[in-house]
């Protein structure tokens, strides 16, 4: 088990409504990735946040928006869901420029939304 | 095309067997290599990485890096039923605070008593 927490575990929403799902990093941890993984893919990079900062985005709309707080605790917000939104959305934190030039990262469990 | 080819299987093998998984990649600026397992309803967990070309062993894993080729293979050497789970590849260029990793389609691999 990594020290990487995630909130809810499981997401019930309707088409058109906004979601807001919480990740708090492990220990020491400044910086903070954000995945979607559809049924039977690979995760895919949403956007990492660095001491407070976006750093770096995927091919996402708009309306997948982020923060990271000063205690490096993360939200993800999605505005205007829709269905193929349905996904497992995982987070993983590391150690930004403090853990040397490879920078493990270490996921958490992930929070399954559903988007009916 | 994919940036990251990963054949998904699923691949079922019999205990002890040895299990090849690989992955090929059309991004040339990719560092650093890594393997991941993912049982039913959790999050990846590291299971090897490895910086630029060559071989690396840890257990019953050892993974290869083929930059010339574009292509990283996994083996694992006397499976095991708990062997059984979806492993990715995931590659990422150099950079300071950890950047985007880019994930294969995952391989599911189970392993029978």
């Amino acid at each position: 088990e990594t020290g990487v927490t995630q909130s809810p575990t499981h997401l019930i929403k309707t088409r058109g409504q906004q979601v807001t799902l919480r990740c708090s990093s492990q220990s020491g941890h400044n910086t903070v990735s954000w995945y979607q993984q559809a049924l039977g893919q690979g995760p895919q990079f949403i956007f990492q946040y660095y001491r407070e900062e976006e750093n770096g985005r995927g091919n996402f709309p708009p309306r997948f928006s982020g923060l990271q707080f000063p205690n490096y605790s993360s939200e993800l917000n999605v505005n205007a869901l829709e269905l193929d939104d349905s996904a497992l959305y995982l987070c993983a934190s590391s150690a930004g420029d403090l853990g040397g030039p490879y920078n493990e990262q270490f996921f958490g469990p992930g929070t399954r939304l559903t988007v009916l | 095309q994919k940036e990251v080819e990963q054949d998904p299987g699923p691949l079922s093998v019999p205990e002890g067997a040895i299990v090849s998984l690989n992955c090929t990649y059309s991004n040339s600026a990719f560092q650093y290599f890594m393997w991941y397992r993912q049982y039913s309803r959790k999050g990846p967990e590291l299971l090897m990485y490895t910086y630029s070309s060559g071989n690396k062993e840890d257990g019953r894993f050892t993974a290869q890096v083929d930059k010339s080729s574009k292509y990283i293979s996994l083996f694992i050497r006397d499976s095991q039923p708990s062997d059984s789970a979806t492993y990715l590849c995931a590659m990422r260029g150099v950079d300071n605070q950890g950047g985007k990793l880019i994930f294969g389609q995952g391989t599911e691999l189970s392993v029978k008593p």
